[in-house]
Formats: C-alpha cells, structure tokens, sequence
C-alpha cells in the first residue's frame, strides 16, 4: 500500500534526552514535512524539506532537527533544548499540490 | 491578525441538515484552499481542495472560495454522526508553494 508510515505511536521521553520520530514514505514525494500539534490547536510547521539533503526550518523549529538522506524518509529529533516538546507529531508528504499526513506520534514527557 | 482565522466552535447541528464551515485568510496573494477532517487523536484527511473563485462540489461537500473577500467556506449537506470532527482550513503561502498555513481548527458536532 503507498502511503505514509510514522513511528513509534507513542514515544515518551526523559528529560535531558533526545528522541527521534520516524518518517518513512512510498509515494515518491519530493517533498516532506514535520507539524506539531498542540491540543486545541491547528498545525504548525517545524521542518520541510523539497528534495533530498536539503531542508528548510519552519516557524517553529528551535529545539529540534531534520535529515533528509533519502527520499523515502525524514526523521525528526526532538532535542534536550526543545523544552515543552509534549505534543502529537504529524509527518506529511506533498504530491500533486496537496499534503498527506501520516498516522501521528504522541510524544509525552515522563 | 492570524493568517489563517476560524471559528473554534463547536458548531452543533442536527443529523440531515447543512454544516456550514468558515476560514479567512490574511493575504490576497494565496493560491490553493484545503479543508481537511480530523478525528479526535487522529491524523487529518484532505476532503476537498479549490484554486479558483466559486464552488466546487465532490458528493455532499461544496468548497466555496471568494478572493475577493478573502474568505474559503466549506458546505456539509445531509449531515451525518460520522461527520462529527475538527475540520482545518489551510491556505497555501503566497510566496512558497511547498508551504501551508493552517488555521485552528472548527469543531463539528452533529448529533442524531
């Protein structure tokens, strides 16, 4: 099936450490992208990449960061400097002008 | 002023009658409109799209987008349960295709 495959579904992290979300996609989509998602709240953009090993920061980047080393996928760190990092993570493709989203991953704070 | 402004409802109307869902946007240079459903806890789905100025119709959706007031509106007829959800407008930017900018969100709530 083509589409957009996020891991894990639910990540939690310790303070002090870094976690890295997963991003993988089949679409042969040149670009990619990281939302946070705050609850009550719309989508804003971390990261986005056009093509491989580039990327572009979003509006809300500090305290996390990107590599795009393949096509098929764009993991996200989320840093020791990022520090209200509790939020559910959307990864997202672009093909034909519109944007897909993967299924999301909940990250909490222990 | 917020780039991309909706009413955070919720909007509550009865099963069969018409939801009707609105967004503004802030610049007159944006190109492309989305809505897109979101259940609760659930990634969002894209359920329409409109680039020119009218309506567009796919099934009991109609986009409507006026560029000259600035405004994208989404219609739901014959309302269903199922159709309770956040349903995010998202413009794209003006200057950068590859982005989107989305608004918060208008809760849905139909009920039976």
């Amino acid at each position: 099936d083509g589409g957009i495959t996020q891991s894990p579904k639910y990540l939690f992290r310790k303070e002090g450490q870094n976690v890295t979300l997963s991003c993988e996609q089949n679409l042969n989509h040149d670009a990619m992208y990281w939302y946070r998602q705050d609850p009550g709240q719309g989508l804003r953009l971390i990261y986005y990449s056009q093509i491989v090993n580039d990327f572009q920061k979003g509006d809300i980047a500090e305290g996390y960061s990107v590599s795009r080393e393949k096509k098929e996928s764009f993991p996200l760190t989320v840093t020791s400097a990022q520090k209200n990092p509790t939020a559910f993570y959307l990864c997202a493709s672009r093909g034909n002008e519109k944007l897909f989203f993967g299924s999301g991953t909940q990250l909490s704070v222990l | 002023q917020k780039e991309v402004e909706q009413n955070s409802g919720p909007l509550s109307v009865p099963e069969g009658a018409i939801a009707s869902l609105n967004c503004t946007y802030s610049d007159r240079g944006s190109q492309s409109f989305f809505w897109y459903r979101q259940y609760s806890g659930k990634s969002p789905e894209l359920i329409m799209f409109i680039y020119s100025n009218g309506d567009k119709e796919d099934g009991r959706f109609t986009a409507q987008l006026n560029k000259a007031s600035q405004y994208v509106s989404l219609l739901i007829r014959d309302s269903q349960p199922s159709d309770s959800a956040t349903y995010l407008c998202a413009v794209g930017a003006p200057y950068n295709t590859d982005k989107l900018i989305f608004g918060t969100g208008t809760r849905l709530q139909v009920f039976p």
